[in-house]
């Protein structure tokens, strides 16, 4: 079993469009994050929630909506996609001990 | 935010060859950690720091927590081929119900067999 599972791994879309990338662990954590990974490879955390509740929200434009039913999942919706949101995008879980479990990401690619 | 400077950003090396790599920091972390990436894979947690000071092996992954908190090194030694790869420092912080990690840059590996 995937302990952080991400759908789909790839997604390919207009500009304009909007789309949801999902999330879900299996490990019984509190804590789920995501990560955007530009071009350059640089991780740059965009939010953290913590059983449902918004713990970080980073400077990242509000057409991005992160929406955590309940606390095994977490997912991201993007509004009116632009070609600059091109990027992987990774999902990670953390259960109150140092360090995360990533998902295998998502590559968004925006034409 | 926390800034994490991590060099050198690229490392092309010969098999067999011991390689170092280090992050610094503008501020303190209660924890250092490293994770390797690998082509279409997340990062996966290699070696975790929890003490100023500590020195960690993990097979041929040698780190270390800096002193002041602020650096930590990562060594690999008798590199070969399945060590290619992107290697991130992080530095964590952990506070109220969460643990916010930031990363460096990355370094990326190329071993030569």
């Amino acid at each position: 079993d995937t302990a952080v599972s991400q759908t789909p791994k790839y997604l390919v879309t207009q500009m304009g469009n909007d789309k949801s990338i999902k999330c879900e662990q299996n490990l019984g954590h509190d804590t789920m994050y995501w990560y955007k990974q530009d071009s350059k490879k640089f991780l740059k955390i965009m939010f953290s929630y913590n059983n449902k509740e918004l713990i970080i929200n980073e400077t990242v434009p509000n057409r991005f909506s992160p929406k955590s039913p309940d606390k095994a999942h977490l997912n991201l919706h993007i509004n009116s996609l632009e070609l600059g949101d091109s990027a992987v995008y990774f999902c990670a879980s953390n259960g109150g001990t140092y360090g995360y479990t990533f998902g295998s990401g998502t590559r968004l690619t925006v034409v | 935010g926390q800034q994490l400077n991590q060099s050198p950003q690229s490392m092309f090396i010969q098999e067999g060859e011991d390689v170092s790599m280090n992050c610094t920091s503008s501020s303190i972390f209660n924890t250092w950690l490293w994770y390797k990436q690998e082509p279409g894979e997340g990062p996966v947690l290699l070696i975790a720091l929890y003490k100023a000071g500590e020195l960690t092996s993990n097979g041929r992954l040698t780190a270390q927590f800096g002193i002041t908190r602020k650096d930590s090194f990562l060594n690999i030694s008798a590199s070969i081929p399945s060590d290619v790869g992107i290697y991130f420092c992080a530095g964590q912080l952990k506070w109220w119900k969460n643990n916010d990690m930031r990363f460096g840059a990355g370094t990326r590996l190329t071993v030569k067999p």
